[in-house]
């Protein structure tokens, strides 16, 4: 069964500063990979997906993550946080011939001014 | 274009009854999918529809939860007997066809059992 750790339960950043989100995955093969993100009161928003090709993905708001089968992971960055950044943050991952993605528990981005 | 709506924003309820959640999807979108998310947890996978059928039923805890898409379009949650671990948000969304689409989620229904 596959699975998605997300190892900071919390991150705290200054605006301005750079930004990167951890995420393990556990699966066999090639994998989907998913980074969403929940704001209060609204929605779960997609910033990115990976399905193949290159390994370093662009998203919106800025936001790039990068496939690395070596170390099973698919961390989120941003070069420069705002303010706005702040919300909760989710990896999941989705197998092959399924879309369906199973979510990791999240992380909680409090930026500073 | 108008999202993915979800009636009630909040539902109470006492342990032992009947509730019913309302997604309403984006128009067009052949595939609805069901989550829940407790405190402190990301989503979890309940059951997701293709059309008018349950193309994926596994997550479903028990069989006190149904759900339904008669016309391929609106979905109900339907939770019978309701238990406090019962309470949380239960979030909708749809994408376009199920093959890899965004899936775009609603703003769910938070659910709590007294």
């Amino acid at each position: 069964a596959q699975s998605v750790t997300q190892p900071d339960i919390h991150i705290t950043v200054s605006e301005g500063a750079s930004l990167e989100l951890r995420c393990n995955y556990s699966y066999g093969a090639t994998p989907y990979l998913f980074w969403y993100v929940q704001s209060p009161g609204q929605g779960l928003q997609l910033l990115l997906k990976y399905f193949s090709g290159d390994t370093l993905v662009q998203g919106i708001k800025g936001f790039e993550a990068e496939f690395k089968r070596s170390q099973s992971s698919f961390n989120l960055r941003k070069p420069s946080v705002h303010w706005s950044d702040a919300a909760e943050y989710f990896c999941a991952v989705a197998s092959g011939g399924s879309y369906i993605p199973t979510f990791g528990r999240g992380t909680s981005l409090i930026v500073h001014p | 274009g108008a999202g993915v709506s979800q009636t009630p924003s909040n539902k109470v309820t006492e342990k032992g009854k009947y509730v019913e959640l309302r997604c309403d999807p984006i128009s067009g979108h052949t595939a609805l999918y069901w989550y829940r998310q407790s405190l402190g947890q990301g989503p979890e996978f309940l059951i997701y529809f293709q059309g008018t059928g349950a193309a994926d039923d596994s997550g479903l805890p028990n069989d006190r939860f149904f759900a339904v898409r008669p016309e391929g379009s609106v979905s109900t949650l339907k939770i019978q007997r309701t238990e406090r671990g019962d309470s949380a948000v239960y979030l909708c969304a749809s994408s376009f066809d199920g093959r890899g689409n965004e899936q775009f989620f609603g703003p769910g229904t938070r659910l709590t059992v007294l």
